[in-house]
């Protein structure tokens, strides 16, 4: 079946370093592919998508392309802050239904 | 922007005890669904529904049942709450028909069973 595989946490940075976070998945078809994030004590929040292959999500200074020929979608940011400190969910749909398959989520520590 | 609610942040119960978590959305979606969120699972789908009256079993429903009696509101139902229920139970919903894929999440609730 469809899954996402995304790299173990945490991850700790300093404050101004640059980060990638891997994600591949496993997917008959066209997924849709997502990046969610999710604060301390909240629920979690879309941060970038992308519908097809070559496609480049974008949204606060995060980037992810998606990479067919690699099964790939890895999230990237130039220079990292403290409040980026969170936990970064790889998220799939296939579009056969409207179900996400989700990753396992990545602890990132930014250290000031 | 889409506004999905929990009616609880935090929520202690006992063994035994019947608990309902409730979940409403404002956007008109289609599709609403419950997961759980445990250290080192990452999240767990417990139920969806498509429409009103409609559900489906996701991966984990031993021990739940839901309802949606109208299309903004979603309820959780433990029947009979146990300790390994002890989790955060995320809401989310969808656009649904296939229109648009991503899940819009409430803030989450977390239960402890005692």
């Amino acid at each position: 079946g469809d899954s996402v595989t995304q790299m173990e946490g945490p991850v700790t940075l300093s404050e101004e370093a640059f980060l990638t976070i891997n994600c591949t998945y496993t997917a008959t078809g066209y997924p849709s592919l997502f990046w969610y994030v999710q604060y301390p004590g909240e629920g979690l929040q879309l941060l970038l998508k992308a519908t097809k292959a070559d496609d480049k999500g974008s949204n606060k200074g995060f980037e992810a392309t998606y990479r067919k020929e690699t099964t790939s979608f890895h999230l990237e940011k130039g220079s990292v802050q403290v409040s980026d400190s969170a936990v970064y969910f790889c998220a799939l749909s296939d579009r056969r239904d409207d179900k996400i398959i989700f990753g396992k989520g990545t602890r990132l520590h930014i250290l000031p | 922007d889409v506004k999905v609610t929990q009616s609880s942040r935090y929520l202690v119960k006992r063994t035994g005890e019947k608990v309902f978590l409730e979940c409403v959305q404002d956007m008109d979606h289609e599709n609403m669904f419950w997961y759980r969120q445990d250290p080192g699972l990452g999240l767990r789908l417990i139920y969806f529904s498509y429409d009103v009256k409609m559900k489906e079993k996701g991966d984990i429903p031993e021990g739940y049942s839901v309802s949606r009696e109208k299309k903004e509101r979603f309820s959780l139902i433990l029947e009979s709450a146990s300790t390994n229920q002890t989790s955060m139970y995320l809401c989310a919903s969808s656009l649904g028909q296939g229109l648009r894929y991503e899940q819009y999440f409430g803030p989450g609730t977390r239960l402890t069973v005692t």
